[in-house]
């Protein structure tokens, strides 16, 4: 069974930079996962943030941003504001029997 | 505006099927394909299975194989989810999520549908 792992908890002041990363059980993430990340806070829907490793929504902030790192994919937050806490979400694509998994969600807190 | 409208909460006892609808405006329906996730109170994120929903094409996540069956109406821009044999593990809110179909970014979530299986 494919597992995708994220850290289960960060914390970061306000200003400050924090990368969250989206292993695959499978081997090293590269661009033909689709890496997809999504923010999600309490009662509401997940919001998109970034598809296919890197691009941003349209209504994605400048200050987060994906790419690949060590075999993992990453969101980086930069200049982190106290609306960005947040339980954050990656998705994968792996084809085969089971297509697209979900990591567990790191809980960010600003602080 | 492209939206994914979902249909109500339902209550099922176990052993029942629950069917959930997502009907999609402002795009061209048979251009995305469409995810459902769900999601268990206080637990993440998780991938049930996609449908092209201009071909009619479908995966499955393992997990569900057997229980789950996503179909699509394209005259009516509604793609529908059903979960057979539910227990109360399945108590969750279930959502779609439009894809695209050349970069595989998800952009669109439906508001949810929350199915509680109780006795």
């Amino acid at each position: 069974q494919t597992v995708v792992t994220q850290e289960p908890s960060l914390t970061v002041s306000p200003g400050g930079t924090v990368t969250l990363t989206c292993a695959s059980s499978t081997g090293a993430v590269t661009t033909a996962y689709y890496p997809n990340w999504f923010q999600q806070k309490p009662g509401q829907a997940p919001r998109p943030l970034i598809y296919s490793t890197s691009n941003k929504h349209s209504w994605t902030p400048a200050r987060f941003s994906g790419s690949l790192l060590g075999g993992k994919a990453a969101l980086t937050l930069s200049g982190v504001q106290p609306e960005d806490e947040a339980e954050y979400y990656c998705l994968l694509y792996h084809g085969g029997a089971q297509p697209w998994v979900f990591g567990g969600g790191t809980k960010l807190t600003v602080l | 505006q492209i939206q994914l409208v979902q249909s109500g909460a339902e209550v099922k006892k176990p052993g029942a099927s629950v069917k959930v609808s997502c009907k999609a405006s402002g795009y061209t329906f048979t251009y995305y394909p469409m995810h459902w996730v769900r999601q268990a109170p206080g637990q993440r994120l998780e991938w049930m299975g996609w449908i092209n929903a201009g071909n009619g094409d479908t995966k499955y996540s393992q997990k569900f194989q057997g229980r789950v069956t996503i179909t699509r109406d394209t005259a009516a821009s509604t793609v529908y989810m059903e979960l057979g044999s539910v227990r109360s593990e399945d108590t969750a809110v279930y959502h779609c999520a439009r894809a695209d179909i050349t970069t595989y970014g998800i952009d669109v979530w439906g508001q949810g549908t929350t199915v509680t299986v109780s006795s």
